[in-house]
């Protein structure tokens, strides 16, 4: 399996810019979580799918952040638009039990 | 709610044993997990406890003590690679396989 996919790797965009990230999933995994991680906050919960259906989006920032799970093998994570306090890295994970999340190699996200 | 408390940083010498910690206040437990992320890196699973006691995997082991609401990460024999910051992890309650993330401990391991 190629693991969990996310794309772009990295994205430097100017601010007031939409981002908007991509993620594929290990195939058979029934929950996707996107995550962000900076050094100040660690790595924060932004929102997870449960059978492709948003369950907690609790840890959205704001509205300027959407999230959409369209089939079992694919989502997205939109900035729009994007301010500089949203640089960091994004992980995508997923997984199919309570004890172990596989993470993609997340996405470096810089906004001047 | 839930938190969890490990230590921020922890220095080790290559070849010793160190101990992680981690203690924990969550409302419904489900076990405790431990992930391995290096500089760069993404995180990676490496072990999970859902009763008490030790489970070993190589030169790694992780205990827990649900009573102490309280478990460690053990690597013995450091090697340089080891250097990475160590999260526990705990499912939460009302399942969807949710999960809190501690703070991570960063490691160094040096000569």
């Amino acid at each position: 399996d190629a693991g969990v996919i996310q794309s772009p790797r990295h994205e430097v965009t100017e601010m007031g810019q939409e981002v908007t990230l991509r993620c594929k999933p290990i195939s058979g995994h029934n929950s996707l979580f996107w995550y962000r991680q900076t050094m100040m906050r660690g790595l924060e919960l932004l929102i997870y799918f449960n059978n492709n259906v948003p369950i907690d989006d609790s840890g959205m920032p704001e509205d300027r952040f959407s999230a959409k799970m369209p089939n079992a093998s694919f989502s997205t994570l939109k900035i729009q638009p994007s301010e500089p306090r949203d640089s960091a890295v994004y992980f995508c994970a997923s997984s199919f039990d309570i004890y172990e999340q596989y993470f993609g190699p997340g996405t470096r996200l810089t906004v001047t | 709610g839930q938190s969890l408390e490990q230590p921020s940083e922890v220095t080790a010498v290559e070849g010793a044993i160190v101990q992680i910690n981690c203690t924990y206040q969550t409302s419904g437990f489900y076990g405790l997990s431990w992930y391995q992320q290096h500089d760069g890196g993404a995180p990676t699973f490496l072990s999970y406890n859902a009763l008490d006691g030790l489970e070993e995997t190589g030169r790694f082991s992780s205990f827990l003590s649900r009573s102490d609401s309280y478990g460690y990460l053990l690597l013995q024999e450091l090697q340089m690679k080891d250097s990475a910051s160590y999260f526990c992890a705990v499912p939460l309650s009302g399942g969807y396989q949710k999960v809190t993330f501690g703070i991570g401990t960063k490691l160094q391991v040096i000569p």
